[in-house]
């Protein structure tokens, strides 16, 4: 079983639509979680972290439900801009090893 | 500011040959990361340093795979000999001392033939 698990997709969705990512995490240690985003043949970059209490930023909300060891990500109103992989991470409290799911594909179509 | 640096963008190596991958982080940064992302995989984590320290280094594939900090600035990693299942794409990333937010660099697509 991997460590973080996601959904690799693709999904199309059209602009404007709301989309929402999940995923999941089976190390109980981890900590710290985030939402990365990745476009094609670029470098990761930090799109939000993720709480507890849940945490917006504009049209992107993060929740992480730990009794379940849940995290989600939904996006509202998506642009064409917003078509990216999204990379689940977890980060365990020690060391801070980093473990990324496999990325979940969204293209949005005009 | 500038932001994580990583050379050369593309290597195409042989296998059996030498290949040195550099990563210069953002200045300041003590945290210091490398992964790997083989085609149609997760990224991978190889190993973290702290300053010039390898704070963890278990997720280096083998002995073939050496990471240096000298100094604490720059870092490489060298692969030594190269098999064709080394290829993929490096990523360096770096982070401020206590923080787990992490900054990636561009990364270098090593192809090993």
């Amino acid at each position: 079983r991997k460590e973080v698990e996601q959904d690799p997709g693709p999904f199309n969705v059209p602009e404007g639509a709301t989309v929402a990512f999940n995923c999941t995490y089976s190390n109980s240690a981890s900590q710290s979680f985030f939402w990365y985003r990745q476009d094609c043949r670029k470098e990761p970059k930090l799109l939000m972290s993720v709480y507890s209490s849940g945490n917006e930023d504009g049209r992107f909300t993060a929740q992480l439900n730990r009794a379940s060891q849940y995290i989600s990500l939904l996006i509202r109103d998506s642009k064409l801009s917003d078509s990216a992989t999204y990379l689940c991470v977890a980060l365990d409290g020690g060391y801070q090893k980093v473990t990324f799911g496999i990325g979940t594909k969204l293209q949005v179509i005009p | 500011e500038a932001g994580v640096t990583q050379f050369p963008s593309h290597s195409v190596i042989e296998k059996g040959q030498t290949v040195t991958l550099r990563c210069d982080p953002i200045s300041g940064h003590d945290n210091l990361y490398w992964y790997r992302r083989v085609m149609g995989k997760e990224i991978k984590f190889l190993l973290h340093f702290v300053k010039e320290s390898k704070q963890d280094e278990s997720g280096m594939p083998n002995n073939r795979f050496l990471a240096e900090r000298t100094g604490g600035t720059y870092s490489t990693l060298k692969v030594q000999p190269a098999e064709l299942e080394d290829s993929g794409v490096y990523f360096c990333a770096s982070s401020q001392e206590r923080s787990v937010e992490q900054y990636f660099g561009p990364g270098t697509r090593l192809t090993v033939t």
